[in-house]
């Protein structure tokens, strides 16, 4: 089965300063989802990703998807305190089409100082 | 466009008793997925289903846990007998179903077994 490690497991950034998130699969990622989730709350969808080398940003967050499709990072810009919370990768299994759901890491947990 | 609606967002029951968790997906989403998420763990897939269908029930307990999602109303997820160990967020989400449509998150539902 696929497993996906996140690093760090946890992250305290004073504001505004840079950040970044990785996520490693053990097999070829097909989709690779990033949500946020805030304590206590529901996921909320950032990006998803499917090509070997594609990008995608939306507002001060990127999003990568390396060539052989093994890795995702997800970078914020001049963090700021309303991206606290918990980040989390979740690959499409085997050739996607949600048969097999989302595996997930464990998630990377996000403080931001003031 | 309402999203994906859960309810109830949280349940107490003692032990023995049933929990019964709903789920609408979005509109237009004929795919359901639950999801569970333990303290200290990560999220953990459960069940996949259509409408009349379990596709995918590899992440379902052997006992006391059933999923349906019937032609009319919503997706139930049904846990029978309660035990401490049940408590957790249980989290619904739906797509279109294809590879590389989106799949959103519910706001979840937290049981508490007491």
């Amino acid at each position: 089965s696929q497993e996906l490690e996140q690093s760090p497991q946890s992250l305290i950034v004073q504001e505004g300063k840079n950040l970044t998130i990785n996520c490693t699969s053990s097999k070829t990622l097909y989709g690779l989802y990033w949500y946020k989730q805030k304590y206590g709350e529901g996921l909320i969808f950032l990006m998803m990703l499917q090509k070997g080398g594609e990008e995608k940003s939306h507002e001060k967050i990127t999003a990568k998807l390396d060539e052989k499709k093994q890795q995702s990072s997800l970078h914020i810009t001049a963090s700021q305190p309303s991206h606290a919370g918990i980040y989390l990768c979740g690959a499409e299994g085997r050739s996607g089409g949600g048969a097999d759901g989302l595996t997930f890491g464990k998630g990377t947990h996000l403080i931001i100082q003031p | 466009n309402a999203g994906v609606m859960q309810n109830p967002r949280h349940l107490v029951r003692r032990r023995g008793q049933e929990a019964r968790l709903r789920c609408s997906p979005m509109k237009g989403h004929s795919h359901v997925y639950w999801y569970r998420q333990l303290p200290e763990e990560g999220l953990k897939f459960m069940v996949y289903l259509q409408k009349e269908n379990i596709i995918d029930e590899s992440g379902m307990p052997k006992e006391r846990f059933s999923a349906e999602f019937p032609k009319e109303g919503p997706s139930i997820l049904r846990i029978q007998q309660v035990v401490r160990g049940d408590s957790a967020a249980y989290f619904c989400a739906s797509s279109q179903g294809d590879s590389g449509n989106t799949i959103y998150f519910g706001e979840g539902s937290w049981l508490t077994v007491v």
